[in-house]
């Protein structure tokens, strides 16, 4: 169980286009996503906190107006990238919780590798 | 401001054991996590620690001692497909995971 998944796997793109990645659980509830960016080499960056049908709460240092995020259902996050630029190229995952799980453990997607030409 | 400090990259030989320390300043506590990511995949978790002592789990073991603000991951019998980068990360008081930079395991024949 506690099965997260994340579309696309991968995505290029061209300079100054918007990118739209998914994020669902597939056999549980997420009152809680988290979308975590990471560059080659580094730990997990947290960029945003969303629980559904709230607005996300960023981190310090994250556009809110670059990296849209709806946390519409129970079961689906998206993160949107609006104009991405070669810089935002990297691994992008979400995770989503429960707050009723014993652990308050996060379930981790297979995460999207984004290039931007 | 808060902090995980893991060493950066470890070594270690197929068969044999090997201990990753980790130790966090951070605004409250609500557990200890360990994370093993492979390249270019998510992580995936391995252990949970909110009680001092050891939990055991196979070939790996995780500890903790909050006074210490300290947590270490032990992994025995070490397989060449250990080598991964192990992600140590702490949930603060407002239940955020604050993440370590990871420790990434080379395992040699």
């Amino acid at each position: 169980g506690a099965v997260v998944s994340q579309h696309p796997s991968w995505v290029i793109c061209k300079s100054g286009t918007s990118v739209k990645i998914e994020c669902r659980s597939l056999d549980f509830q997420a009152t809680t996503m988290f979308w975590y960016r990471q560059f080659p080499k580094q730990s997990l960056m947290l960029m945003a906190t969303s629980n559904e049908g709230s607005k996300a709460t960023y981190e310090q240092g994250v556009e809110k107006d670059k990296f849209l995020i709806n946390h519409a259902s129970l079961t689906l996050s998206t993160l949107t990238v609006t104009s991405a630029h070669p810089e935002d190229s990297s691994f992008y995952i979400c995770s989503a919780g429960n707050r009723d799980f014993s652990y308050n453990e996060q379930f981790f997607g297979p995460g999207t590798r984004l290039t931007v030409l | 401001g808060q902090n995980i400090d893991q060493p950066t990259e470890m070594t270690a030989t197929e068969g044999a054991i090997v201990q990753i320390n980790c130790t966090y300043q951070t605004s409250g506590f609500n557990g200890l996590f360990w994370y093993q990511q492979h390249a270019g995949e998510a992580p995936t978790f391995l252990s949970y620690n909110v009680l001092d002592g050891l939990e055991e789990k196979g070939r790996f073991s995780s500890f903790l001692s909050r006074s210490k603000g300290y947590s270490y991951l032990l992994l025995k019998e070490l397989q060449m497909k250990d080598s991964a980068s192990y992600l140590c990360a702490v949930m603060d008081s407002n239940y955020q995971l604050i993440w370590g930079a990871g420790t990434k395991l080379i395992i040699k024949p």
